[in-house]
């Protein structure tokens, strides 16, 4: 079965770092690039940014660039998202999706982690 | 940065016909944006729809169709279920992708 999991939800204080996972398994990994989305509390899906795994090309949303790196290692199969100083506005879920093909089909998705950041 | 607009509201009876509509602020749609359509219920993470236009996944129940409209992506629900109710986005992507806001679909 193909299927993203993704690592289990955050609670950490404004200013720590973060790096959530995103794990693929039932298909080549390297292959297929991931992306990852926020959702903010009530609100709708923001692209964050998307990854080949197979040479780590990277490619990120004006409005995230600079603001999270997202990285991957495909010896074991797993896509990354890290904060280095965490902001109450980036609570929110955060979702990983795979890209396949030529025709750019979002096809699978990872069941989400939520982050909550708080003092 | 492109702005993607959907309908924020639909309402539809159960069996009737619906169409939702993706409209970029830089211009018509078009395949080479390769829309993509999602659905997402309460709680739950988004599911695939439909892919580069109008390809339904293995899972996309027929009653789901996707097409451009007007120089729009549009997505069709025929013989609406009351399982369809639920919140639907579309992705344009060409090089980076951008979200629609969603439109949340009543059937009622």
């Amino acid at each position: 079965e193909v299927q993203l999991v993704q690592s289990g939800a955050e609670v950490k204080k404004p200013g720590e770092s973060l790096k959530i996972s995103c794990k693929g398994s039932g298909y080549t990994f390297s292959n297929y690039w991931i992306g990852w989305v926020r959702q903010m509390p009530g609100k709708g899906l923001e692209w964050m940014g998307i990854i080949y795994p197979g040479d780590s090309d990277t490619r990120y949303s004006p409005s995230f660039q600079g603001q999270v790196t997202i990285s991957a290692d495909k010896s074991i199969g797993s896509a990354y998202l890290q904060w280095n100083s965490l902001k109450a506005s980036d609570t929110a879920m955060y979702y990983c999706a795979r890209r396949g093909g030529i025709l750019n089909a979002f096809d699978i998705w990872g069941q989400g982690t939520m982050v909550t950041v708080s003092s | 940065q492109t702005v993607v607009t959907q309908e924020p509201s639909l309402t539809v009876s159960p069996g009737g016909t619906v169409t939702l509509t993706c409209a970029s602020s830089t211009g018509a749609v078009t395949s080479g944006f390769y829309p993509n359509w999602f659905q997402q219920k309460p709680g739950q993470a988004p599911r695939a729809l439909i892919y580069s236009t109008s390809n339904k996944h293995s899972w996309t129940p027929a009653r789901f169709s996707g097409s451009l409209l007007g120089g729009k992506a549009a997505l069709t629900l025929s013989g609406v279920q009351p399982e369809d109710e639920a919140e639907y986005y579309c992705l344009l992507y060409s090089g980076g992708g951008v979200f629609g806001g969603g439109t949340k679909l009543t059937v009622l």
